[in-house]
């Protein structure tokens, strides 16, 4: 069974341009998740999706954005980047995210260094 | 808002010393918490899930334990294979906890030979 496949896993911008990060999750998995982790805060969480709709979205600004597709992939956008973007961007898929806690499994995550 | 503590923030033992590891939260209405490991330039792995006071779950030479306000990640007899970095995650049932995880910023075990 595949787990779940971000793409790509490195990524080099240059401040003010936008980036668009790719997630699929494991065939099957409906609720998609999206975490920002740096050194310096640990993992935050950014936004979380199911059937296509956004369910809750973290403190994070309105450059941050997300979708997610009726095949459950999902990607995230940020426009005009910071260097404060630098980060390991994890995306998590769940079979159950709609029900009582259960573990979502990660991706290897997206690192994007902001130049 | 959901908050998480973990200490302490490394941890070095030798190989066969067995030690605990702490996470301390507050959240309104646990739907559960999460115990991960992260290897060096990967993303979490999935340990644990607990859901209500006084559980337990054990997976090789891992016991994770559950109360109303910290769990601890007991490991008997470490190997060097266990050195990573443990991260504790909670989950809650009300408005914005609902679909997140709230993570601590991990504990880094090394285990030396």
């Amino acid at each position: 069974k595949a787990g779940v496949t971000q793409t790509p896993r490195y990524l080099i911008k240059t401040r003010g341009q936008q980036v668009t990060l790719s997630c699929s999750p494991i065939s099957g998995h409906r609720s998609v998740s999206w975490y920002q982790q740096t050194p310096g805060q640990g993992l935050q969480f950014l936004f979380e999706y199911f059937s296509e709709t956004q369910r809750n979205k973290g403190n994070f600004p309105g450059r941050f954005s997300g979708r997610q597709f009726s095949n459950s992939r999902s990607e995230m956008n940020v426009s005009t980047l910071e260097l404060g973007d630098s980060a390991l961007y994890l995306c998590a898929s769940s079979s159950l995210g709609q029900v009582q806690g259960h573990g979502y499994t990660f991706g290897s995550g997206t690192r994007l260094t902001v130049v | 808002e959901d908050q998480v503590t973990q200490s302490p923030e490394a941890l070095r033992l030798q190989e066969g010393e067995s030690s605990s590891l702490n996470c301390s939260y507050t959240v309104s209405g646990l739907r559960g918490l999460f115990w991960y490991r992260q290897d060096p330039g990967k993303g979490p792995e999935f340990l644990f899930t607990l859901y209500s006071a006084g559980e337990e779950k054990e997976k090789e030479r891992l016991k994770a334990t559950l109360t109303k306000k910290e769990s601890f990640l007991h490991i008997t007899a470490p190997k060097p294979e266990d050195s990573a970095t443990y991260l504790c995650a909670v989950q809650g049932y009300s408005g914005g906890s609902n679909y997140k995880l709230t993570f601590g910023k991990g504990t880094l075990l090394t285990v030396n030979p």
